[in-house]
Parts: C-alpha cells; structure tokens; sequence
C-alpha cells in the first residue's frame, strides 16, 4: 500500500515566521513529489515539485526531499495570513497516478 | 498558461436527474483525470484518460460515466446519483516536466455538485 502521511494540523505560525510542514512517504519507488496549496472551497494549486534530494527554492518557498529517510518538507518564509491552506504533499513513480496524504491544515497568525 | 477549465461551477441534481461535467484544456496535455474530493479529504482518483483512452477506472459506480471526445475535453456523465456522491468533483490535466519523469497535474476550478 502506497501512502503519504502528512500531520493533519492545525499548524498555527505568527505573520513572519517561517512555517515548516512535514511529509513522510512508503514507497521507496516514489520518484517525485509535489506541494499542493488549497484554499478552503477552491482546488489544489500546484506551488513546488521536487525529484532531485537536497532542496528546492521558488521565491519564499523551499522544498526539501530525503530520499534515504523518505521525507520531504515544504519551508514557507516569510509566512502571510494569505498562506493559510491546507498543503497537500503527494508523490508518483514516473506516469502513475499521484498518491496524496491528508493535507496538513496550515494557519498564520497576524 | 496552465488553465483548465470547468463547468459548471455548481450544480444541485436530483436523485433521477441525468447531468455531465464538462473539462477542457488547451495546453496539449494528454493525460485527463477525474478526481472526487470530500470536506477535509484529499481529491479521490476516480478516472484516468491518456491519449484519449481510458487507463485507469478505480472501482467507480456505474451512475459516473466518463468520456473523453477529444485530447482538449473531458466530460463525466452523472445518473441517479446518491447523496452520498456530493462533492466536489475536480478535473486534471497533466504534462511531463522538461527535465525528468515527474508528471506534473493541474487541477481546474472544480464543479461543487449536491444530490438531493
């Protein structure tokens, strides 16, 4: 069985602070893995996708991935009140479909 | 341009009622998926098309019906839904990234649907 499994939150960091949030994976095959951000009533918004480990930057998003320890993270610097989502981490291996965990609810405080 | 688009954007259907889903793409994707997605839930994979025909079905009731008449649309034909079958029902397209194998999908707007 395939899983992700994110801390489903709420993680709650001040306006300013760097939000850390956390995926761990099962599937050693796994290949790549994404960051989706979704607003509450609206659909998932792909933000980062990594393959490579070490990390990843786009602006005040860092994406992180271990593949020994089957871990990735997603660092949000700088955090807003309009980052406040849930982030859903998902992976695939190469064209199969995208497993995803349960999201993490993510909340920044003003 | 990574749009796609979906409509409608709400739809209220009775149990007996026959209703479709449209999704379109125009970014030469050629991978078009079917995602259900509850409250508090992750999207739910129902359907994959690729190249037009369908690869993956995920044990999905007979009342969902998909159809893809062309590589830009995609279509999913609702009958006597159940209640239960309320959701929001989000469309996907995906590409190949440049540098690897990492399929990358985006997710349109979504249809929020509600059987009575």
């Amino acid at each position: 069985q395939k899983e992700v499994e994110q801390n489903s939150g709420p993680l709650s960091v001040p306006e300013g602070a760097i939000a850390s949030l956390n995926c761990t994976y099962s599937d050693r095959g796994s290949q790549s893995f994404f960051w989706y951000r979704q607003y509450s009533g609206k659909s998932p918004e792909l933000i980062m996708f990594i393959y490579s480990n070490g990390d990843k930057e786009d602006g005040r998003f860092t994406a992180q991935l271990n593949k020994a320890s089957q871990y990735v993270s997603l660092l949000i610097r700088d955090s807003q009140p309009s980052d406040s989502a849930t982030y859903l981490c998902a992976s695939n291996s190469g064209n199969t479909p995208l497993v995803f965990g349960k999201g993490t609810r993510l909340s920044v405080i003003a | 341009d990574t749009e796609v688009t979906q409509t409608p954007k709400h739809l209220v259907m009775g149990m007996t009622n026959k209703k479709s889903l449209k999704c379109e793409q125009h970014m030469g994707h050629r991978a078009m998926y079917w995602y259900k997605q509850k409250a508090k839930k992750p999207p739910e994979l129902m359907f994959v098309y690729s190249y037009e025909k369908l690869s993956i079905n995920e044990s999905v009731p007979s009342r969902f019906s998909p159809e893809c008449p062309n590589s830009s649309l995609l279509n999913l034909h609702l009958h006597a839904l159940q209640p239960e079958d309320s959701a929001l029902y989000l469309c996907a397209s995906s590409q190949k990234a440049m540098s690897g194998a990492s399929v990358l999908e985006y997710f349109g707007p979504g249809t929020r649907l509600l059987v009575l």
